[in-house]
């Protein structure tokens, strides 16, 4: 069975802090990879996606992608507090339809 | 990325009624999805709604109980039939394959609340 796993967090930082969200995947085959941000009571909205290794950047956001070890990352810099969010982790194979994380709920402090 | 509405934004139904649920694209779409989250937990995958033909669930849904049409490339429903209280629930409808991607974009999700 194909598994995302994140840390639940929270994840707690200050403003102006790099915020840096990890996630690993279990299926080796896996070839698309996205960051979705929700907030509380609203619905996941994409943010960033990414098929190669390495970064891709995006403004405040960098997505790091390492195929060998499975894990693909978001670092969000100088993060604001309406960055405070949950922030799930999706990874999808050759049917395209991806497997979602439990998120990591990220509190940007002032 | 293309809009997507769902009717109704959210809805509290008694048990043993159904309710059906229903998503519209501004776009025609290549896919679309059916999920569930419940508080506090990730998406759930119920199933993919296939234009012309009968959709695809995952493990642990079936038609009985989540009826999916899906009559044209900008259109879907999902009814929860015969529903108790653990029916209660976000239920988001996403699509993907707009421009050739296969990203997906979720609709604004209905809440349903079963008493």
């Amino acid at each position: 069975q194909k598994e995302v796993e994140q840390n639940s967090g929270p994840l707690s930082v200050p403003e102006g802090a790099i915020a840096s969200l990890n996630c690993t995947y279990s299926d080796r085959g896996s070839q698309s990879f996205f960051w979705y941000r929700q907030y509380s009571g609203k619905s996941p909205e994409l943010i960033m996606s990414i098929y190669s290794n390495g970064d891709k950047e995006d403004g405040r956001f960098t997505a790091q992608l390492n195929k060998a070890s499975q894990y693909v990352s978001l670092l969000i810099r100088d993060s604001q507090p309406s960055d405070s969010a949950t922030y799930l982790c999706a990874v999808a194979g050759g049917s395209y339809i991806p497997t979602f994380g439990r998120g990591t709920s990220l509190i940007v402090h002032p | 990325s293309a809009v997507i509405s769902q009717k109704p934004s959210r809805d509290i139904c008694q048990r043993g009624t159904s309710l059906t649920i229903q998503c519209q694209v501004d776009s025609q779409v290549t896919m679309m999805f059916w999920y569930r989250q419940q508080p506090g937990q990730s998406l759930t995958l119920i199933a993919t709604a296939n234009q012309g033909s009968e959709a695809t669930y995952e493990s642990g849904f079936v038609i009985d109980k989540f009826p999916i049409s899906r009559p044209n490339l900008t259109f879907s429903t999902l009814t929860v039939s015969n529903m108790s209280p653990e029916d209660s629930s976000i239920y988001l409808c996403s699509v993907a394959g707009t421009g050739g991607s296969y990203e997906q974009y979720f609709g604004p999700g209905t809440r349903l609340t079963v008493t």
